[in-house]
C-alpha cells in the first residue's frame, strides 16, 4: 500500500522569504512521486516529479523538492516566494508499477505582501 | 497548446437529473481519469481509461459511468445526481499507467445539485 502525508494543512510565509511545504511517504517499492499545484477552481497544475537519480529536482516557476530516502520525505522548496504562489500544494506518490497515484490531504499556502 | 479541456465548466443539475460532464484533449495521451474533488480536499480517483479499456475503482458508486468514444473524448455521466455528488469533477491524462508518468488535468467541472 502507498500513503502520503502533508503534516501541515496551512503554511503562511512572507513574501520574500523561503516557502517550504512538508510531503512524507510510505511505499513497498520504489517511489515515483510528484508535486502539483491547484489555484481556486482550478485544475491541478504539475510542478516536478522525482523519478531516480539526482535527489534534488528542479520544476515550474522556480520551485524544487528534495528527495531524502532515509527519512521518506520529499518537501517543496522554493527560495523567495511570491504573493502569487498562494495556493493548494499536493504532493502524490505512485508505488513501483501501480497505476494508481495517491494524493496527500493538500497544503494550503498563503504569502502575504 | 496541448492541453485538457472540460466543459462545462461551472454545470447544476437537479436532484435525480441524469448530467454529462465532457473532457477532450489534444495531448494523444492514452489514459484518462476521472476524478471527484471536494472541499479542496484531495482529488479521489472514480475510474480511468487505458485506450479502451475501463477500469473503475471499487467504492465508485454505480451512479457513475463513464463513456470513451476515442481517444480524444471521454464522459462522465452521473445517472441520479444527489446532494452528496455536489463537487468539482477532474478529467486527466498521462501517457500511460505506471511509474514515472506524470498525470496532466483539466480546469475541472464544478457541478451543484439542487
Amino acid at each position: 500500500a502507498q500513503s502520503v502525508a502533508q503534516p501541515e494543512d496551512q503554511v503562511n510565509v512572507a513574501e520574500g522569504n523561503p516557502l517550504t511545504v512538508k510531503c512524507t511517504y510510505s511505499v513497498s517499492g520504489n517511489p515515483y512521486l510528484f508535486w502539483y499545484v491547484q489555484y481556486p477552481n482550478r485544475g491541478l497544475q504539475f510542478l516536478l516529479k522525482y523519478i531516480t537519480g539526482d535527489n534534488l529536482v528542479k520544476g515550474s516557476y522556480g520551485f524544487e523538492a528534495e528527495f531524502n530516502k532515509s527519512q521518506t520525505s520529499f518537501h517543496l522548496k522554493k527560495p523567495s516566494a511570491l504573493v502569487s504562489d498562494s495556493a493548494l500544494y499536493f504532493c502524490a506518490v505512485r508505488d513501483g508499477d501501480d497505476y494508481k497515484l495517491s494524493f496527500g490531504a493538500g497544503t494550503t499556502v498563503t504569502v502575504r505582501a | 497548446d496541448a492541453m485538457v479541456i472540460q466543459n462545462p465548466r461551472y454545470q447544476v443539475t437537479q436532484f435525480g437529473k441524469p448530467v454529462t460532464l465532457s473532457c477532450s484533449q489534444t495531448l494523444n495521451h492514452n489514459v484518462m481519469y476521472w476524478y471527484q474533488q471536494k472541499s479542496s480536499q484531495a482529488p479521489k480517483l472514480l475510474f480511468h481509461y487505458y485506450d479502451k479499456d475501463f477500469n473503475n475503482e471499487a467504492d465508485t458508486p454505480d451512479n457513475f459511468q463513464s463513456r470513451r468514444p476515442n481517444t480524444s473524448f471521454c464522459f462522465l455521466d452521473i445517472r441520479s445526481p444527489g446532494l452528496g455528488d455536489a463537487a468539482m469533477y477532474l478529467c486527466a491524462t498521462s501517457v500511460g499507467t505506471v511509474g514515472h508518468y506524470e498525470q496532466y488535468f483539466g480546469p475541472g467541472t464544478r457541478l451543484t445539485v439542487t
